[in-house]
């Protein structure tokens, strides 16, 4: 059972123009929410996160937004650059000391 | 600032061969993890460990093996290698106060024939 659900494996988007990426959950257990990024032959690095008890976080052109009542986050990139072109990972903590994360998208910047 | 690293890159295995990945971090953190990212499957927790002595399993547990005498070092021991553990492995460490920020290594790409 897939708790951590991201349902679109790709986006493509055009220079300069806002990127959303999306994220859905299950478990209301889940109290702290990260997005990681990733490029081919690396591993995933950190970009944003949210706790539980917040509706956004902003860090520059980043910003992660979480809907509790929809168990629903979105990950918005503005403006889009081709550099941001890589596969979004969303993530979730629970009580425990396991990170739970989806499938990951795919996003593609074109200049 | 080497972070979490990562031996061997690549590997080819025969099945039922065993081999260990090895993984090291430079930052003194006390949690430890490994995943396997699978086409079309995301990051999976095979196992972590809070602490020198402390392990524990995660989503995709069976046919891997871990210990953790140091805090630095981390690593997974396939027994018996079977082709469903062709994948790629990363594993990952972060600070106790902000343990789901996690820093990955670059990945160890594993093959079973």
């Amino acid at each position: 059972d897939q708790q951590v659900k991201q349902n679109s494996p790709s986006l493509s988007v055009q220079e300069g123009r806002i990127s959303i990426l999306n994220c859905d959950y299950t478990n209301s257990m889940f109290d702290y929410f990260l997005w990681y990024k990733k490029y081919p032959a690396e591993g995933p690095t950190f970009l944003i996160s949210i706790s539980s008890i917040k509706d956004k976080n902003e860090d520059g052109r980043f910003t992660v937004f979480l809907n509790k009542s929809a168990k629903h986050l979105s990950l918005h990139i503005v403006p889009s650059q081709p550099g941001d072109s890589a596969v979004y990972f969303c993530a979730a903590k629970g009580s425990n000391y396991k990170l739970t994360f989806g499938k990951g998208t795919l996003l593609t910047v074109n200049p | 600032n080497a972070g979490v690293t990562q031996t061997p890159k690549f590997q080819v295995l025969k099945t039922g061969q065993s081999m260990t990945l090895q993984c090291a971090q430079d930052m003194n953190h006390e949690y430890m993890s490994w995943y396997r990212q699978d086409p079309g499957m995301g990051l999976r927790l095979i196992h972590y460990s809070v602490g020198a002595g402390i392990t524990d399993q995660g989503e995709v547990p069976n046919g891997y093996n871990v210990s953790r005498s140091t805090t630095e070092d981390f690593p997974l021991r396939l027994l018996s290698a079977a082709p469903s553990q062709t994948s790629v492995y990363f594993c990952a460490s972060s600070d106790g106060q902000f343990w789901g920020e996690l820093f990955f290594g670059e990945g160890s790409r594993l093959t079973v024939l």
